[in-house]
């Protein structure tokens, strides 16, 4: 069973221009949750869907964004990126809708300069 | 606001040591997971813990679910440098339906 696959795996972007980061879940998984991790700040949850609905919402600004399609992949986006959004973003899959075991993805490494 | 503290933030040890890392929280869960993450690489899940008062063992590894169900504790013996990672702890709210992390704790074992 394949697991949860994130692309790109590494981006260099420069500030002011937006980006798009794709998650696809483990195979009958329905929620997908995206997380935000720097040194700093530890694990920031930004958002999670199930079946193409937005559950729950993190404290992000609106430059942060997603959306999930019906074969429950999912996409993030950023617009106007900063250097603070520099991170490892990581994508997480679950079976049920309600929090329950989390299988994460490898991550993209998002470089802002 | 629900909150999980880790304790200790950092733990540097010699291989062969023993070491116990605890995540505690004043709300309640519906189960506890915990997991390590190397550097540049996603959270692994080592395991789930359910019932108040659960312990599971992994290899080396012990994790105990408080009766409460509002801590938690990894236990370590007899650590090695592949357990060298970033232990993650995470809350599953059944009221909030959300996963609520600790901060982490970062290991570091020597040879």
């Amino acid at each position: 069973k394949a697991g949860v696959t994130q692309t790109p795996r590494y981006l260099i972007k420069t500030r002011g221009q937006q980006v798009t980061l794709s998650c696809s879940p483990i195979s009958g998984h329905r929620s997908v949750s995206w997380y935000q991790q720097t040194p700093g700040q530890g694990l920031q949850f930004l958002f999670e869907y199930f079946s193409e609905t937005q559950r729950n919402k993190g404290n992000f600004p609106g430059r942060f964004s997603g959306r999930q399609f019906s074969n429950s992949r999912s996409e993030m986006n950023v617009s106007t990126l900063e250097l603070g959004d520099s991170a490892l973003y990581l994508c997480a899959s679950s079976l049920e809708d309600r929090a329950t075991e989390a299988f994460f993805g490898q991550g993209t490494r998002l470089t802002v300069v | 606001t629900q909150l999980l503290e880790q304790s200790p933030q950092f733990l540097s040890i010699q291989e062969g040591e023993n070491l116990t890392v605890y995540c505690n929280s004043s709300s309640v869960f519906s189960s506890l997971q915990w997991y390590r993450q190397e550097p540049g690489e996603g959270p692994v899940l080592l395991v789930t813990v359910v019932t108040g008062g659960e312990v599971k063992k992994l290899k080396r590894l012990t994790f105990q679910f408080g009766d409460a169900r509002k801590d938690s504790s990894l236990h370590i013996t007899a650590a090695q440098p592949g357990d060298t990672g970033l232990y993650l702890c995470a809350g599953a709210s059944s009221n909030t339906g959300k996963l609520i992390f600790g901060q982490g704790t970062t290991l570091q074992v020597k040879p």
